[in-house]
């Protein structure tokens, strides 16, 4: 079945606690990113992959890093994380760029206290 | 400044009622255009896309929309609507490299 996952569904964590939530698509997407949602806020981009080796920010990359060593997996990494990064974290991936759509993974929820 | 809206936050119908939910969009060139559902606790899924061609685009779950370019618009819509409708349904843009999602409208179905 073709489709993105993300690892952990939820997580709880404290203050200043590296972390990282993995996502891995088995559809030999190009395009990888990933998204935040927040209430009223919506969902915003935190970073984009076009394809391996080669990331960028989209409009809230602070206190996020992520890398693309395979076409698989685009892991996201919160070096030291801040209750302001409570949030729900989609990963998508698209078969070329990201005017094709994205597939969507099924949301991390994270906790920072 | 390129944006996308969706005038509505809320919306409740009544089950078999007919849903309009709008979504204008606001950028150079005409976009490649989408919907997406996204029930409680869940994450998105594509109801449809428009890139070129046939302007009323038919998608999953009994949902269309039809893309007027003179208005900007690329409303969804749907005749009757089922209680497993309730959800949150995103409107969303790609030009260029940027995917941009609208702010969503929250469905609400009254049995």
């Amino acid at each position: 079945e073709a489709q993105v996952t993300q690892n952990p569904r939820y997580l709880i964590t404290v203050t200043g606690k590296k972390l990282t939530v993995t996502c891995s698509q088995n559809m030999n997407h190009e395009y990888m990113s990933w998204y935040r949602q927040d209430p009223g806020l919506g969902l915003r981009q935190i970073y984009y992959s076009m394809n391996v080796e080669v990331t960028d920010k989209g409009d809230v990359p602070e206190g996020y890093k992520v890398s693309r060593k395979e076409k698989r997996n685009f892991p996201l990494i919160l070096e030291s994380p801040s209750p302001n990064q409570t949030s729900l974290y989609f990963c998508a991936s698209s078969p070329r760029d990201g005017a094709y759509g994205y597939t969507f993974g099924s949301g991390t929820r994270l906790t920072v206290v | 400044a390129q944006s996308v809206t969706q005038p509505d936050i809320h919306i409740t119908v009544s089950e078999g009622a007919s849903l309009e939910l709008r979504c204008n969009y606001s950028y150079g060139a005409t976009p490649y255009l989408f919907w997406y559902v996204q029930s409680p606790g869940q994450g998105l899924q594509l109801l449809l896309k428009y890139f070129s061609g046939d302007t009323l685009v038919q998608g999953i779950k009994g949902f269309e929309a039809e893309f007027k370019r003179s208005q900007s618009s690329f409303n969804l819509r749907k005749p009757s609507v089922h209680w497993s409708d309730a959800a949150e349904y995103f409107c969303a843009v790609g030009v260029g490299q940027n995917f941009v999602f609208g702010p969503g409208t929250r469905l609400s179905v009254l049995p």
